[in-house]
């Protein structure tokens, strides 16, 4: 079946670091899904990805979904203590419904 | 206020006695599912339904029950508790039955203890 991999599995910056999350499919993805959340909450949507070679910003945050489809990336610039929480990616199989979601990366920040 | 509430937030149970987790949202929205998430395992999900009367299996279903009757309502049904259906569970919904367009609104989350 689908599995989406997703590292490093955790990771401690120093506050003002960069930081990058990586997302890799064992199959094609139709679209790709962003979430964060943050301890003790639920998750929350950040941003979709559906067209290869996709790239969007929000403010400090880049989203880069890869030419074949396959892979994705999260990049925060200069990472804030409001960062901290884990990052999880979700994408849908072609041809499935069903989103299957990678085991997130969690992020530290040092103030 | 647009939001997605489960009941309860908390429980603790015993091996083989059923209960139900509901999840109910305010938004109208088509799809709804139900994910388990276990530390290391990221979200896994259970049953999805796209609508009132159409429901489907995620990629753990083995266990677990759903039903939509109504639009607004999509509880999960535990027949038979074992340990290891302990976690923590969340409710989503999407506006529209085309999930490919549309971002997941996530309840508060059910965690869940079964000894």
């Amino acid at each position: 079946g689908q599995q989406v991999m997703q590292i490093p599995q955790y990771q401690h910056v120093q506050e003002g670091e960069d930081f990058t999350t990586y997302c890799n499919s064992s199959t094609t993805l139709s679209n790709i899904q962003w979430y964060k959340q943050r301890p003790g909450g639920h998750p929350v949507f950040l941003i979709q990805l559906v067209k290869s070679g996709e790239v969007k910003k929000q403010k400090r945050l880049t989203f880069q979904f890869g030419e074949a489809k396959k892979n994705s990336s999260l990049h925060i610039t200069a990472t804030q203590t409001t960062d901290v929480g884990t990052y999880f990616c979700a994408g849908r199989d072609t041809g499935r419904r069903a989103l299957t979601f990678g085991s997130g990366t969690r992020l530290q920040v040092q103030p | 206020e647009a939001q997605v509430t489960q009941n309860p937030r908390y429980l603790i149970t015993v091996t083989g006695k059923k209960l139900t987790v509901t999840c109910s949202q305010n938004m109208n929205h088509e799809y709804m599912s139900w994910y388990r998430q276990d530390p290391g395992l990221g979200l896994r999900q259970i049953y999805y339904s796209m609508n009132v009367e159409v429901t489907d299996k995620g990629d753990v279903p083995e266990g677990y029950k759903v039903s939509r009757k109504e639009k607004r309502n999509f509880p999960l049904i535990l027949e038979s508790p074992s340990p290891n259906q302990t976690s923590l569970y969340f409710c989503a919904s999407i506006p529209k039955g085309g999930v490919s367009s549309y971002e997941q609104y996530f309840g508060p989350g059910t965690r869940l203890t079964v000894t």
